[in-house]
């Protein structure tokens, strides 16, 4: 089984629809992020939790909101979807020790807004 | 200015081929440097550290030109498997998050 999933795997919805991405591990990290990847521009962080109680805005917040519901748990949500929204996004996990820099990824989740 | 740049590409080189990839970065702060590689369709996953010595990790090298403020990654004998895209990647220091350039694109044909 995957250490990190992503739910759901592809997702087609319409503007003004609120969404949520969900993701899982089981890897026991603390660490928890939330990315997007858009075609030229590279992954760029969206938010990022270094426990559960602990949220942080990234470079590109704005529309996003988040939720750590548990270590294990950490999920996405887009109140009211925008077509500029469409994108992959990508949840990603760290230890906290000297290692944070290596992160783990889920298989992504290809969100396209109409 | 983008933060951490990379030529997209993509390169098209034959198997066997030594292909290079630079990658350059505007914070001449930036303490830690690495290479991703992201299979199409797939996530990105860790290919090596940077350090500020170079290092090498089989077929793969990587050095670190801090005056410039450019890393790179040199891949010997190309494989079939390699083609992907390779993403440079720069933290500030061990309390930052990581940026990630947009990728290099490296297609090895038989």
């Amino acid at each position: 089984d995957a250490d990190v999933t992503q739910t759901p795997r592809n997702r087609i919805t319409k503007t003004g629809k609120r969404i949520m991405l969900e993701c899982s591990q089981t890897k026991g990290h603390d660490r928890m992020y939330w990315y997007r990847q858009d075609p030229g521009l590279g992954l760029r962080l969206i938010y990022y939790s270094f426990d559960v109680k602990d949220i942080n805005k990234g470079e590109i917040s704005d529309g996003y909101s988040v939720s750590r519901q548990a270590q294990a748990k950490f999920s996405l949500s887009l109140e009211s979807a925008i077509p500029n929204q469409t994108a992959l996004y990508f949840c990603a996990t760290s230890d906290s020790g000297v290692r944070t820099y290596e992160q783990y990824f889920g298989p992504g989740t290809r969100l396209t807004v109409t | 200015r983008k933060e951490v740049e990379q030529d997209p590409g993509p390169f098209n080189v034959p198997e066997g081929a030594t292909v290079a990839f630079n990658c350059t970065y505007s914070n001449s702060a930036s303490q830690s440097f690495f290479w991703y590689r992201q299979d199409c369709r797939k996530e990105p996953k860790l290919l090596m550290s940077v350090y500020s010595s170079g290092n090498e990790d089989g077929r793969f090298t990587a050095q670190l030109n801090r005056a410039s403020q450019y890393i790179s990654l040199l891949i010997r004998d190309s494989k079939l498997s390699d083609s992907a895209t390779y993403l440079c990647v720069v933290r500030l220091n061990a309390g930052n998050m990581l940026t990630f350039g947009g990728g290099t694109r490296l297609m090895v044909k038989p």
